[in-house]
């Protein structure tokens, strides 16, 4: 149990376009999701926290209009990465924590954004 | 300095060695403590959860904890070639917050 999916798992798109990323919990019920972007050879930097049916809370940096974060149910959660430029190209993770377990965090297989 | 400190690597053992792989902390509000394998382009994988000071066994991992030192440690006995990773540790001090600080990963390489 504990699945998280993302999809889509790759997106090329071009420089001004906005880009929807889906994450779901298959199996359970998450309280809150969270998002994180990587860079290559980095750690996961977070970037919001989420809990279905409220707003996101963004990490210092983030910006909130150009990464909007929907947490419209306890499975799901997308993330629209608005008016895309090159540097937002990365690697985005979400994660999703069980509503009935402790505060470990199943982690989605990733996007891979590159913006062109 | 880091919260979380994780000696990056890379570290590379023959098959069959036994991994140790380590964070230490500096927050002593952290409770709860987690090992995740990430795989080159994937998504971290949850290898262990540990809560508080103690030892933690599954099959060929093994989680410790020492609060007293600030100390976690991941034991991998039987070292596969498939182990060959990025081994990530994380820490909560659970609550509301419910972020996890983590480690900057080592990256580990199992040898045949």
């Amino acid at each position: 149990g504990a699945v998280v999916s993302q999809h889509p798992s790759r997106v090329i798109c071009k420089s001004g376009t906005s880009v929807k990323i889906e994450c779901r919990s298959l199996d359970f019920q998450a309280t809150t999701m969270f998002w994180y972007r990587q860079f290559p050879k980095q750690s996961l930097m977070l970037m919001a926290t989420s809990n279905e049916g409220s707003k996101a809370t963004y990490e210092q940096g983030v910006e909130k209009d150009k990464f909007l974060i929907n947490h419209a149910s306890l499975t799901l959660s997308t993330l629209t990465v608005t008016s895309a430029h090159p540097e937002d190209s990365s690697f985005y993770i979400c994660s999703a924590r069980a509503r009935d377990r402790g505060y470990e965090q199943y982690f989605g297989p990733g996007t891979r954004l590159t913006v062109t | 300095q880091k919260e979380v400190e994780q000696d990056p690597g890379p570290l590379s053992v023959p098959e069959g060695a036994i991994v140790s792989l380590n964070c230490t902390y500096s927050n002593s509000a952290f409770q709860y403590f987690m090992w995740y394998r990430q795989y080159s382009r994937k998504g971290p994988e949850l290898l262990m959860y540990t809560y508080s000071s103690g030892n933690k066994e599954d099959g060929r991992f093994t989680a410790q904890v020492d609060k007293s030192s600030k100390y976690i440690s991941l034991f991998i006995r039987d070292s596969q070639p498939s182990d060959s990773a990025t081994y990530l540790c994380a820490m909560t001090r659970g609550g509301g917050g419910n972020k996890l600080t983590f480690g900057t990963g080592t990256q580990l390489k199992v040898e045949l």
